[in-house]
């Protein structure tokens, strides 16, 4: 039968370039959020996290940006090489959970060479 | 670098029969999870377990499911009588004993019910 899927947002970058990943998330009272790189046939591997108290955190080429006003979330990469070539999730914790991760649709990241 | 690892990487059941999923999460963590995510889909959490019993579960963790941690390093997930919709990727996670850490995936077992 026909399978369905999620229709995933498909970013394309040059090589070299620096690249932003959005996400919106659901929930207000999130308080944790953590950013997923998933190649194929792999799980899921962990990037970068920001609590809630914070607005912006950097990593090794990688920064997060936490906008609470607006529920939004963004990752940048900078300088994108191939091996950054995978799907990108955002996922949010919800305040007291005691780790329930609720994943975002992911981004398609293709870098052109 | 100390990972998560999930046995086996495909299962192929026959409908109605039942499965076990195994895990062994990074040796010093002390929260365990599963997630599924169906093909094309979002990853789904199913349930989390900590001090040897469930702290957490979604909608999806119903009675066909149990999760086990039979020694000091396995984390098991059973599915009983499992249906077509079964079908999917199943994810193990684990984090560190703090609130508020990541969470470190297996590269998962694909579960295919024919």
């Amino acid at each position: 039968g026909e399978s369905v899927g999620l229709h995933l947002p498909t970013l394309s970058v040059q090589e070299g370039d620096n690249s932003i990943i959005n996400c919106a998330y659901s929930n207000s009272a999130s308080d944790y959020f953590i950013w997923y790189k998933q190649e194929s046939g792999k799980g899921p591997q962990f990037i970068i996290d920001i609590r809630s108290n914070m607005d912006k955190r950097q990593g090794q080429r990688v920064t997060v940006l936490l906008n609470k006003t607006v529920k939004h979330l963004s990752l940048q990469i900078a300088a994108t090489q191939p091996g950054d070539s995978a799907v990108y999730f955002c996922a949010e914790k919800g305040w007291g959970s005691q780790g329930n991760l609720i994943f975002g649709k992911g981004t398609k990241l293709s870098v052109k060479p | 670098e100390p990972e998560v690892t999930q046995t086996p990487s495909h299962q192929v059941t026959q409908m109605g029969q039942e499965v076990i999923l195994r895990c062994v999460p990074i040796s010093n963590h002390l929260y365990f999870y599963w997630y599924r995510q169906i093909l094309g889909q979002k990853v789904e959490f199913l349930v989390s377990f900590y001090n040897n019993e469930i702290s957490e579960k979604s909608e999806i963790f119903d009675d066909q499911f149990s999760v086990e941690r039979p020694d000091g390093s396995n984390f098991t997930l059973k599915i009983r009588s499992t249906k077509l919709e079964d079908s999917a990727m199943y994810f193990c996670a684990s984090s560190g004993g703090q609130r508020n850490q990541p969470q470190h995936f297996g590269d998962g077992t694909r579960l295919s019910i024919l």
